[in-house]
């Protein structure tokens, strides 16, 4: 069965450096999104993009966040500067239709910055 | 602003004991209600899409209902291996993303 697959399973970053976070979406799908969850939260949006564009950001992406889709099956998340704060689980996702179809996770990247 | 409430925040069972969760939104255009199953430290794993009022889906021990305020999700006979937290997401008009309610831990004792 087709999955999203996400590199590394975990990573710990100095306060201050730059990660890159790496996902597979499943080959047919033309929607993909990335998502966090802090220790103990909720599922939170970070980004979604569409045709090697962003199609929506929330209030986290700030500049500090970047998407990228540089061949046509990966599918990144770049923090420049990492926070403390930024310490969280990180999910990618893809849907095959349209935004409003069901979006298939990924197992996770742990990002625990230190 | 839109939002996603889930109740209770957690449910303890005996195996065998049916009940149900309960999602309820407040939203501007529901497009579509989602239903996601997460283990520990793992990513949410989809279970069922609903679009309209009225409908239903089943999956085994599980069932989803959609109706213009909330949805139920109603699990029957329950299993030790159902236990994990249960996680609801709306998609709305004009956005393209899913906004995740808090989810419901369930624990199924056998």
């Amino acid at each position: 069965e087709p999955e999203v697959t996400q590199t590394p399973s975990h990573q710990v970053t100095q306060m201050g450096q730059e990660v890159i976070l790496r996902c597979v979406p499943i080959s047919n799908h033309l929607y993909f999104y990335w998502y966090r969850q802090i220790l103990g939260q909720k599922v939170e949006f970070l980004v979604s993009f569409y045709n090697n564009e962003i199609s929506e950001k929330s209030e986290i992406f700030d500049d500090q966040f970047s998407v990228e889709r540089p061949d046509g099956s990966n599918f990144t998340l770049k923090i420049r500067s990492t926070k403390l704060e930024d310490s969280a689980m990180y999910f990618c996702a893809s849907s095959r239709l349209s935004w409003n179809t069901e979006a298939f996770f990924g197992q996770g990247t742990r990002l625990t910055v230190v | 602003e839109d939002q996603v409430t889930q109740s209770p925040e957690a449910l303890r069972l005996q195996e065998g004991e049916s009940s149900s969760l309960n999602c309820s939104y407040t939203v501007s255009g529901l497009r579509g209600l989602f239903w996601y199953r997460q283990d520990p430290g793992k990513g949410p794993e989809f279970l069922f899409t609903l679009y309209s009022a009225g409908e239903e889906k089943e999956k085994e021990r599980l069932k989803a209902t959609l109706t213009k305020k909330e949805s139920f999700l109603h699990i029957t006979a329950p299993k030790p291996e159902d236990s994990a937290t249960y996680l609801c997401a709306v998609t709305i008009q004009g956005a393209q993303k899913l906004v995740f309610g808090q989810g419901t831990r369930l624990t199924i004792n056998p």
